[in-house]
């Protein structure tokens, strides 16, 4: 049962545009997200995270948005740059226990 | 400061093989998770310690699996004997609470 979704497998972006990853999640007790970037070869980096009691958190050229009526999280690269490029997952937890991660999004930013 | 540790980064085994993998946590993390990441799918929890006692082991397929935590800080995940749906990348991570961790590089196994 997936209970943190990532639809679109891949996006491109040109340099400079804004790049736009999607999560939903189907579990309402989820409290927590973060989103996670992935280089080939390298374990994933925590990018930034958002409470169930917010619903924007910034960080630089990072926003993450987080819509709890639709159980839906965006997150924002503005602008986007070719060092961007790699697979970005989120990933939901409730009261602080196990992590449920999306199956991520390879976003390739063009030159 | 420095990251999670874990060897070897790569591994190749025939299936009913053994293998094991090796995981250093960050200093003063009290916790620590192994995760298996197949290919085109998002990584899934394993086993989580607190300190050396196991928190969740739900997802552990422990006919074949075992973890151990030795003293609170090193860890090892093996695998006895190997199928071929093993073939992964085996991920730890460690964390001083509940939320964000820190993962380490992986160990890359893949079973022929």
């Amino acid at each position: 049962d997936q209970q943190v979704k990532q639809n679109s497998p891949s996006l491109s972006v040109q340099e400079g545009r804004i790049s736009i990853l999607n999560c939903d999640y189907t579990n309402s007790m989820f409290d927590y997200f973060l989103w996670y970037k992935k280089y080939p070869a390298e374990g994933p980096t925590f990018l930034i995270s958002i409470s169930s009691i917010k619903d924007k958190n910034e960080d630089g050229r990072f926003t993450v948005f987080l819509n709890k009526s639709a159980k839906h999280l965006s997150l924002h690269i503005v602008p986007s740059q070719p060092g961007d490029s790699a697979v970005y997952f989120c990933a939901a937890s409730a009261y602080g226990n196990q992590f449920y991660f999306g199956t991520g999004t390879s976003l390739t930013v063009i030159p | 400061e420095a990251g999670v540790a874990q060897s070897p980064r790569y591994k190749i085994i025939e299936k009913r093989q053994s293998v094991a993998f090796w995981c250093n946590p960050i200093s003063g993390h009290a916790t620590l998770y192994w995760y298996q990441q197949i290919l085109g799918q998002g990584p899934k929890l394993l086993i989580q310690f607190q300190n050396n006692g196991v928190v969740d082991d739900s997802q552990l397929p422990k006919d074949r699996f075992s973890a151990e935590r030795l003293k609170g800080v090193d860890s090892t995940l093996k695998i006895q004997p190997a199928k071929l749906e093993d073939s992964a990348v085996y991920l730890c991570a460690s964390s001083p609470r509940a939320y964000g961790y820190t993962f380490g590089s992986g160990t890359r196994l893949t079973v022929v």
